[in-house]
């Protein structure tokens, strides 16, 4: 199985940029999604395509994915981004593959 | 509006098997796959499998996973053999954006406990 790892906490004060990373072989090579969770709900997509964003997700949401790092930035973190956040990857030979999460804390 | 909307949880016991539906609105149900992800309690998602509405052919992780769709009702269908404590969880059916490999839609969840 394909295995991608995430950093288990961030920590962000309020206005600043918070940045989840997401590791994997080749990662670069592969379509890189993220989806926010809060507790008790189902989790949104942020993130696809490795940098596109849903309509209605904002624009302090950004992504990367070079290498075998794919990252999420929030820039101008507002307390309402408090939240999991998890990475997704798709290849034909992995299928499809979650993150282990990342619980993002706005202190 | 789009959205899936899942059955009501269950409780089972260990060595049962449990059929969880999926039925979707707003949209053609052919026009997108459905898979099926899963959280244990306090842990993270995994991806379970995915269904082809169009052809109602699956592709699962597992081989006691069963999943078909009724296109009559756009209905999909989940059902899981052989049930272990291990797979208390939540269970999310989930819509595949088209040609995107991310997933769009989310239902709302169905909470399944297996325990003795």
């Amino acid at each position: 199985s394909y295995e991608l790892t995430q950093p288990p906490s961030v920590s962000v004060s309020p206005g600043q940029t918070a940045n989840i990373t997401c590791s994997g072989h080749n990662l670069g090579d592969k379509y890189a999604s993220w989806y926010q969770q809060k507790p008790g709900q189902s989790p949104i997509l942020v993130i696809y395509q490795d940098v596109k964003r849903p309509s209605g997700i904002p624009e302090r949401f950004s992504g990367s994915n070079s290498g075998n790092t794919a990252t999420l930035t929030i820039s101008g973190t507002l307390a309402m981004d408090e939240a999991d956040y998890y990475c997704q990857a798709w290849d034909s030979s992995i299928l499809y593959a979650f993150g282990t999460g990342t619980k993002v804390t706005v202190l | 509006q789009v959205q899936l909307v899942q059955s009501g949880a269950e409780v089972q016991r260990p060595g049962a098997s449990v059929k969880l539906s999926c039925k979707a609105s707003g949209y053609r149900l052919t026009s997108h796959y459905i898979h099926w992800v899963r959280q244990a309690p306090g842990q993270g998602l995994e991806w379970m499998g995915m269904i082809n509405p169009t052809d109602g052919r699956p592709m699962t992780l597992q081989a006691r996973l069963i999943m078909t769709r009724d296109t009559s009702t756009s209905t999909v269908y989940m059902e899981m053999l052989s049930l272990r404590s291990e797979d208390t969880a939540v269970y999310w059916c989930v819509r595949e954006r088209v040609g995107d490999y991310a997933f769009d839609i989310w239902g709302q969840g169905t909470m399944v406990t297996v325990s003795s």
